[in-house]
């Protein structure tokens, strides 16, 4: 059964701390994404990564990072916590298709509390 | 810039009813969407899609219209179970390029027994 794993369901940072969020897919895809869940926004991408070692930015990629050092694993970083970033964060992955669009394939989130 | 909308944040239906929910996307590059169904704590699962090549796609309960020309695409659902609340997106991607899906807001449905 394919299955996004994320390392997290609650966390609580303080503000200015590292924090790291990981994600591990068990389905050998090439795409993994993070996106971030917040109340009448929506899902907005943060940043997506096509196979290793390779990332792209989102559409709000400000005060994230990510690393791609396996293919399986994909991991967001936020470099110092701030409060407006408090949210559902949801790690994606999905295979590449060429005739349309593969489906994203979601982990259960990580809901983070920055105080 | 929001590229996929769905102006409805909530929705309540009666057990048995047809629930139907509204979506409105602005870009053109757009040739694929996708319905995804969110219940609390846990991640979205794929329900339905349909291609720019169609104006409907049908799954059981479940059926997705898309109108090219208005840019807009709604989601059928019939009839109405108390299983089907939860949060609905709606998202759109473009099938060259980065692929990426932009989602919408969400509407959150609820069945009524």
């Amino acid at each position: 059964d394919v299955k996004v794993t994320q390392s997290s369901r609650y966390l609580v940072k303080r503000t200015g701390e590292k924090v790291f969020l990981e994600c591990v897919q068990d389905m050998d895809h090439e795409n993994m994404f993070w996106y971030r869940q917040d109340p009448g926004l929506g899902l907005r991408l943060i940043y997506f990564s096509y196979d290793v070692k390779m990332k792209e930015k989102g559409d709000i990629p400000e005060g994230y990072s990510v690393s791609r050092e396996k293919k399986e694993r994909f991991s967001l970083i936020l470099e110092s916590a701030s409060t407006n970033q408090t949210s559902m964060y949801l790690c994606a992955s999905s295979s590449s298709g060429r005739i349309r669009v593969e489906k994203l394939f979601f982990g259960s989130g990580t809901q983070l509390s920055v105080l | 810039d929001q590229q996929v909308k769905q102006n409805s944040p909530s929705l309540s239906v009666q057990e048995g009813r047809i629930s139907i929910l509204n979506c409105d996307y602005t870009n053109s590059m757009f040739d694929y969407f996708l319905w995804y169904k969110k219940y609390p704590a846990e991640g979205p699962t794929f329900l339905i899609s349909i291609s720019s090549i169609k104006d409907k796609n049908e799954d059981g309960r479940f059926t997705v219209f898309l109108n090219k020309s208005a840019k807009h695409l709604s989601l059928h659902i019939v009839p109405s179970q108390p299983g089907d609340s939860a949060v609905y997106f709606c998202a759109g991607a473009a099938i060259q390029g980065a692929q990426k899906l932009v989602f919408g807001q969400g509407t959150r449905l609820t069945i009524n027994p």
